[in-house]
């Protein structure tokens, strides 16, 4: 599976726009960007994924570069809890041998402060 | 719906002792996995199931054992309790065909071996 690359941190003011960048350069073409995050001490919770289109759903926007190398996360109005760790993850689905073993990095610690 | 328990919340070993970490969902999930995290880290593999009856290591077996005998169950066991097992850990579950990717994570298990 390609490596994924995020800034270790982040800040973002309550009820803007927090954009998490995610740098994947290696992706292959069969490979999916998946997004998680984590809130302290809780277990990672799946936020969206795309393959090249960007994606919206209820929680984020996913915004995917036409080469698929970089992707952004967009959290349109951050609350205090969105404050979190968040994980860019890339993994082949159905046909590879990824099986789902996400490769939790490092991720990037997001905090919303007022 | 439930979604992924865990038991127990917390649990302290003496070294040498054995235990075994429970997992269930009651969504019908075929794909269930152990995760394991030390402290600052991401979350690595330990072992995976894509039905039951049949399971896979992941990133970090060793010391770990697990069984598949029904759908809703996936069993964590220490053979042999070691400090470096001190860990949180964490099950997760998923469809298959594809969705492997969106993993439901439940609330973790936290583990201190004396």
């Amino acid at each position: 599976d390609a490596k994924t690359t995020q800034p270790p941190s982040m800040d973002c003011a309550e009820g803007r726009a927090a954009n998490l960048p995610c740098n994947h350069s290696t992706i292959s073409g069969n490979e999916y960007v998946y997004w998680y995050r984590q809130i302290h001490s809780q277990g990672p919770q799946y936020i969206i994924h795309g393959l090249k289109n960007n994606e919206t759903n209820e929680m984020a926007s996913l915004i995917i570069t036409e080469d698929r190398k970089s992707s952004t996360l967009i959290l349109p109005h951050a609350t205090l809890r969105d404050t979190a760790v968040y994980y860019c993850i890339v993994l082949a689905n159905a046909g590879g041998t990824s099986y789902g073993k996400l490769t939790f990095g490092q991720g990037t610690i997001l905090t919303v402060h007022p | 719906n439930a979604g992924v328990t865990q038991t127990p919340k917390f649990q302290v070993l003496k070294t040498g002792q054995s235990m075994t970490l429970q997992c269930a969902q009651d969504m019908n999930h075929e794909y269930m996995s152990w995760y394991r995290q030390d402290p600052g880290m991401g979350l690595r593999l330990i072992h995976y199931s894509v039905g039951a009856g049949i399971t896979d290591q992941g990133e970090v077996p060793n010391g770990y054992n697990v069984s598949r005998s029904t759908t809703e169950d996936f069993p964590l066991r220490l053979l042999s309790a070691a400090p470096s097992q001190t860990s949180v850990y964490f099950c997760a579950s998923s469809y298959r065909y594809g969705r492997e990717g969106e993993q439901y994570f439940g609330p973790g298990t936290r583990l201190t071996v004396t």
